[in-house]
């Protein structure tokens, strides 16, 4: 079973433009982590959020975590053609520790 | 540092055939997930071990598929026989366990396709 669901399934977008992308998930949890993945590889871990913060950034990425909403979006900053990639959110659950992931959107950035 | 080592990437066979897929996580990790991912979806938890230990393997199909990880280091899925619904994308991941994060780091994929 998904825990988490990505809005939208698939968002098509200029370079230089920024990318947001939303996870809902249904139960508490401890954290919650973003990964990309490229066609034909293996997800790449970008960023954790725990449970207890807000916000987190890193490079050009910017998480939020909103717990009382069960939310979180991944924002992408100045976005280059080599961030088209799939991106997953996955939780852990509380009181669990195995991580699941949602369906995930589909990025295209075109130059 | 290698990563996590799956082979083989791709595999064809025909239904009711055997196959197995294995997995050299990153060594000194205790933690190793094997995941399904289907086209178009996230991947889906098959089992979780913790050492030479599955700790999670509620969604594992049993009567055609099982799994070890001897020694606690690289693990084996197999599926017997295979059926036409096993095509997908077959991860492994490994993780150290550390501060309960549960961060993982996943090999490239071995692509089955049955037909």
């Amino acid at each position: 079973s998904q825990q988490g669901e990505e809005d939208p399934q698939a968002l098509s977008i200029q370079e230089g433009e920024n990318a947001t992308m939303n996870c809902s998930y249904k139960t508490s949890i401890n954290n919650l982590q973003w990964y990309r993945q490229n066609s034909g590889r293996g997800l790449v871990h970008l960023i954790l959020i725990r449970s207890n913060e807000r916000e987190k950034h890193s490079g050009r990425l910017r998480v939020t975590l909103d717990t009382s909403k069960k939310s979180s979006s991944l924002l992408i900053t100045a976005s280059r053609a080599a961030d088209t990639a799939s991106y997953f959110c996955a939780t852990v659950p509380f009181g669990y520790s195995t991580l699941t992931f949602g369906k995930g959107t589909m990025l295209l950035v075109s130059p | 540092e290698a990563g996590v080592v799956q082979s083989p990437r791709y595999k064809i066979i025909e239904k009711k055939q055997p196959v197995a897929f294995w997995c050299n996580p990153i060594s000194g990790h205790n933690t190793l997930y094997w995941y399904r991912q289907n086209l178009g979806q996230g991947p889906e938890l098959l089992i979780r071990y913790e050492n030479e230990e599955a700790v999670d393997d509620s969604q594992l199909p049993k009567d055609r598929f099982s799994a070890e990880r001897l020694k606690g280091v690289d693990s084996t899925l197999k599926i017997q026989p295979a059926e036409l619904g096993d095509s997908a994308v077959y991860l492994c991941a490994s993780g150290d366990g550390l501060s309960g994060a549960n961060v993982l780091t996943f090999g490239a994929g071995s692509r089955l396709t049955v037909l």
